[in-house]
C-alpha cells in the first residue's frame, strides 16, 4: 500500500512569513496526526483528527498554527507568522482507527521547515 | 510531570554485536509501548511493540524487554548491521484512552564496521 505522503520536503522562510504543509494519510486510515520534531528530539503530537474532527490540539500554538481537514482525507498545516524557533521537522502521520493504543501508526517522511 | 526519557543519547557497537537500547517511563498507567526507528530524512518506522501484560516479545533479530517493577524497557538488536543505524525511539500510551502517544527524546545508534 501506498504511504503517508507529504509535501514539501523542505522549505526556507524568513521570520513572519507563512507557509504550508500537506499530508495524504493511507487509504482508509480514519485518524490523522500532525508532528513536530525538533533536532534532537522525539516528536511532539500538534494536532490529532479523527476523520474531520480534532480530538486533541492541545499543543498547537494556535495563535501561529492552523490545521484542517476538510473532507476527512488530506490535511494542511499552516504556520503564519513564523518564527525561528519553529523550525523543525513537521511529521505526519496516519492509523486505521481512533487513538495510538494498539493501533501503529505510520509516518511520512515529514516536512523540514528553516526558518531564518 | 510524564516523560519518557532514554539512558543514553548515542551508542556505538561493532557490526555483528548485539546492541541494548534502554527507555525509563514514568507514567506507571501507562500499558502500551511500541519501538520505533528513525534514519536520517525519514519519518520513523514501526520496530515493535509490547503490551503490559508481557515480559518480553521478539521478533526479526529485535526483542522487547518490559520491566514494569522500574518502569524500563529496552530493545535488543542481534547481530547488528550498518543498517541499523539510526535514532531509536520508545513511545508510551494507554489502552483504550484518548491520550497522546509520547515519545522519548531518541538514541542514536551507530554501528561500526
Amino acid at each position: 500500500e501506498a504511504g503517508v505522503a507529504q509535501s514539501p520536503r523542505y522549505k526556507i522562510i524568513e521570520k513572519r512569513q507563512s507557509v504550508a504543509f500537506w499530508c495524504n494519510p493511507i487509504s482508509g486510515h480514519a485518524t490523522l496526526y500532525w508532528y513536530q520534531q525538533i533536532l534532537g528530539q522525539g516528536p511532539k503530537l500538534l494536532i490529532q483528527f479523527q476523520n474531520n474532527g480534532v480530538v486533541d490540539d492541545s499543543q498547537l500554538p494556535k495563535d501561529r498554527f492552523s490545521a484542517e481537514r476538510l473532507k476527512g482525507v488530506d490535511s494542511t498545516l499552516k504556520i503564519q507568522p513564523a518564527k525561528l524557533e519553529d523550525s523543525a521537522v513537521y511529521l505526519c502521520a496516519s492509523s486505521l482507527v481512533f487513538g495510538a493504543g494498539a493501533n501503529v501508526l505510520t509516518f511520512g517522511a515529514g516536512s523540514r521547515l528553516t526558518v531564518l | 510531570g510524564e516523560s519518557v526519557g532514554l539512558h543514553l543519547p548515542t551508542l556505538s557497537v561493532q557490526e555483528g554485536d548485539n546492541s541494548i537500547i534502554n527507555c525509563a517511563y514514568s507514567n506507571s498507567a501507562s500499558d502500551y509501548f511500541i519501538w520505533y526507528k528513525q534514519e536520517s530524512g525519514k519519518g520513523p518506522q514501526f520496530i515493535i511493540d509490547i503490551r503490559s501484560n508481557m515480559d518480553k516479545r521478539q521478533g526479526q533479530r529485535v526483542t522487547v524487554l518490559l520491566n514494569k517493577t522500574v518502569k524500563h524497557l529496552s530493545l535488543q538488536i542481534a547481530a547488528t548491521q550498518p543498517g541499523d543505524s539510526a535514532v531509536y525511539f520508545c513511545a508510551e500510551n494507554i489502552l483504550g484512552s484518548a491520550r497522546q502517544l509520547t515519545f522519548g527524546s531518541g538514541t542514536q545508534l551507530t554501528v561500526l564496521p
